[in-house]
């Protein structure tokens, strides 16, 4: 079974700077699927960006991109520019074939300060 | 298109007594999941649903939680009866098809237990 840990609880960042939320996962699967999804106050879990472990290319998002490193087993988030509408809880995820499970991370709140 | 809908949005009880929730996923999406997400924590799987069949259920507590989808398109989730530890909130999310697909979330009900 695979695992994710976002060891950060929570950041903060002002406003139209960049901000990276970290992650690092643990599989014994070959191919898998990472993702980042936002939970605004409001509680709807939208996605942000996701990328395919067989891809070396790190995927972006127009203002989000990941650092994907595989051999390292980390998967992080870089926000650039960032907006008060950031403002959400972040989480990392991972879904493998074995089981076709969506294990999420525990999340990481980030405040954007105007 | 239509997202993910989910009802009723929050719904207060009292301990012993039955709950349902209900789930109305994307048009055309097969599969359908229900997560338990506790305060601060990410969501946990319930149980996935491919068409109208329930293809994993491990992590479901099958003594007072009961789930259906009829006709592989809705589905409700019942607990008979809550307990205090279940005050927490429940997603449903739907994918097209197979397990690479992006899993997409309603925006949860939110059930506190007295």
């Amino acid at each position: 079974a695979q695992t994710v840990t976002q060891s950060q609880p929570e950041m903060s960042v002002q406003e139209a700077e960049t901000v990276t939320l970290s992650c690092t996962y643990d599989t014994s699967e070959s191919n898998y699927y990472l993702f980042w999804y936002k939970q605004p106050p409001s509680r709807q879990m939208i996605l942000v960006i996701r990328q395919e472990a067989y891809k070396q290319q790190n995927a972006t998002e127009n203002r989000f991109s990941v650092n994907f490193q595989k051999a390292a087993k980390s998967f992080s988030l870089k926000i650039s520019d960032s907006q008060l509408g950031d403002t959400a809880m972040y989480f990392c995820a991972c879904n493998t074939g074995a089981n076709s499970k969506l294990t999420f991370g525990k999340g990481i709140t980030l405040s954007v300060r105007p | 298109e239509a997202g993910v809908v989910q009802s009723p949005r929050y719904k207060i009880i009292e301990k012993k007594q039955p709950v349902a929730f209900w789930c109305n996923p994307i048009s055309g999406h097969n599969t359908l999941y229900w997560y338990l997400q506790n305060l601060g924590q990410g969501p946990e799987l319930l149980i996935r649903y491919e068409n109208e069949e329930a293809v994993d259920d491990s992590q479901l507590p099958k003594d007072r939680f009961s789930a259906e989808r009829l006709k592989g398109v809705d589905s409700t989730l019942k607990i008979q009866p809550a307990e205090l530890g279940d005050s927490a909130v429940y997603l449903c999310a739907s994918s097209p098809g197979g397990w690479t697909d992006t899993q997409y979330f309603g925006p949860g009900t939110r059930l506190t237990v007295l």
